[in-house]
């Protein structure tokens, strides 16, 4: 069983539209929490850390659920320049995991 | 400006040859890793650092080197021994934040080709 299990998508939405992404987890000893984003052939860049509490930067908001082992991101009113890979990614001990990410494109 | 710096950002390489790749950070992390990204595919962990002169192999360290004398450095060797060298290669280093590990902080990549 991998550590880390992400819907791969695609996801196409029009502009406007809210998308949520889940990612789910198999280590209940893992500690940090993490959503990147992926832009084609370039390196992950920290999107959100994600808390017990859920947290919430502008259009964005992430969960996480302990007790089922699956971490959500909600992206409210897409904009094109959200198209983008996003990566689910979990620090268990010393290692971090990552999911195979999540492609969303959005349609004019 | 903190961050982490890769070197160089596309190489290409004759089958049968060497090359080193560089990573440098300023971020005074303990912890770094090497992965490796092929198209379309996620990442997977060669090898990581969590203090000077100490390294433990990833998932995927045949073929691979590296070396941890300075807590700011991590190259790493592709040595002819790997077979399908030709990917994305990303340096990350991490921190912690308030007693739990904090998050992964990129280079910006090497693009190694082989010809």
């Amino acid at each position: 069983r991998k550590e880390v299990e992400q819907d791969p998508g695609p996801f196409n939405v029009p502009e406007g539209a809210t998308v949520a992404f889940n990612c789910t987890y198999s280590n209940s000893a893992s500690q940090s929490f993490f959503w990147y984003r992926q832009d084609c052939r370039k390196e992950p860049k920290l999107l959100m850390s994600v808390y017990s509490s859920g947290n919430e930067d502008g259009r964005f908001t992430a969960q996480l659920n302990r007790a089922s082992q699956y971490i959500s991101l909600l992206i409210r009113d897409s904009k094109l320049s959200d198209s983008a890979t996003y990566l689910c990614v979990v620090n268990t001990g010393n290692q971090f995991y990552f999911g195979t990410g999540t492609s969303l494109t959005v349609i004019p | 400006d903190g961050g982490i710096t890769q070197s160089p950002k596309y190489l290409f390489r004759k089958e049968g040859q060497n090359v080193t790749l560089s990573c440098e950070q300023n971020l005074n992390h303990d912890a770094m890793y090497w992965y490796r990204q092929d198209p379309g595919q996620g990442l997977r962990l060669i090898y990581y650092s969590q203090i000077v002169n100490d390294f433990q192999k990833g998932d995927i360290a045949e073929g691979y080197s590296v070396s941890r004398e300075k807590k700011e450095s991590f190259p790493l060797t592709v040595t002819s021994a790997q077979k399908n060298p030709t990917a994305f290669y990303l340096c990350a280093s991490s921190g912690e934040r308030t007693g739990v590990p904090g998050e992964l902080f990129f280079g910006e990549g090497s693009r190694l080709t082989v010809l």
